[in-house]
């Protein structure tokens, strides 16, 4: 059964450095999403992709986030200067159609020091 | 804009019937249900898309009220596998989507 992944499970990094997280979403799908979700919290929406192109962002996404998809298959997103806020587990999802099912990947875990 | 879930825990027996409420102050045009086991991913259970609109899901089911804006999810004869937090979720008219606040469910023996 075809699967969202995501790499790596787990991220360290130091306040202040850039990170890259990456995520394949299944091959047919159209349309993408990033989630982030604090330990023991709600899953907030950070931005949808598509058509290589953002299509919806939170208040969340400022410039420090960008999204993008290098190659047709790799969907990721990059933290310029991460800050200690950062530290959570985000989720990359995606979908066949806006408003459907979506599927998600079992998540990255950012430390930030 | 976020919907807003209730109860915020439940404990059960196993057997026993639970209820979790989602509601918004926007409209809503579809409402999503997750299910999230502690360390994992979102994993989807059902979408309704009508006002009015009821789905089963095994002995999971849910109601979709448009005009009320609210959808219930009722879980009948708890099994120690439904244990879980149960997010609702709705997509606005764009592409945004947002997940309720959560309803942290507990089955024990």
């Amino acid at each position: 059964e075809p699967e969202v992944t995501q790499t790596p499970s787990h991220q360290v990094t130091q306040m202040g450095q850039e990170v890259i997280l990456r995520c394949v979403p299944i091959s047919n799908h159209l349309y993408f999403y990033w989630y982030r979700q604090i330990l023991g919290q709600k899953v907030e929406f950070l931005v949808s992709f598509y058509n290589n192109e953002i299509s919806e962002k939170s208040e969340i996404f400022d410039d420090q986030f960008s999204v993008e998809r290098p190659d047709g298959s790799n969907f990721t997103l990059k933290i310029r200067s991460t800050k200690l806020e950062d530290s959570a587990m985000y989720f990359c999802a995606s979908t066949l159609q806006g408003g459907a099912e979506q599927f998600f990947g079992p998540g990255t875990r950012l430390t930030v020091l | 804009q976020q919907p807003v879930q209730s109860p915020q825990a439940v404990i059960l027996r196993e057997g026993e019937d639970a209820v979790i409420n989602c509601s918004s102050s926007k409209a809503l045009y579809s409402v999503h249900w997750y299910r999230q086991k502690h360390g994992e991913a979102p994993v989807f259970l059902m979408i309704l898309l009508k006002g009015g609109e009821q789905k089963g899901h095994d002995k999971i089911s849910a109601s979709f009220n448009e005009k009320k804006q609210q959808s219930s999810l009722y879980l009948t004869a708890s099994q120690l596998s439904y244990s879980g937090t149960y997010f609702c979720g709705t997509p606005n008219t764009g592409n945004q989507f947002y997940f309720g606040t959560g309803t942290s469910l507990t089955v024990i023996p």
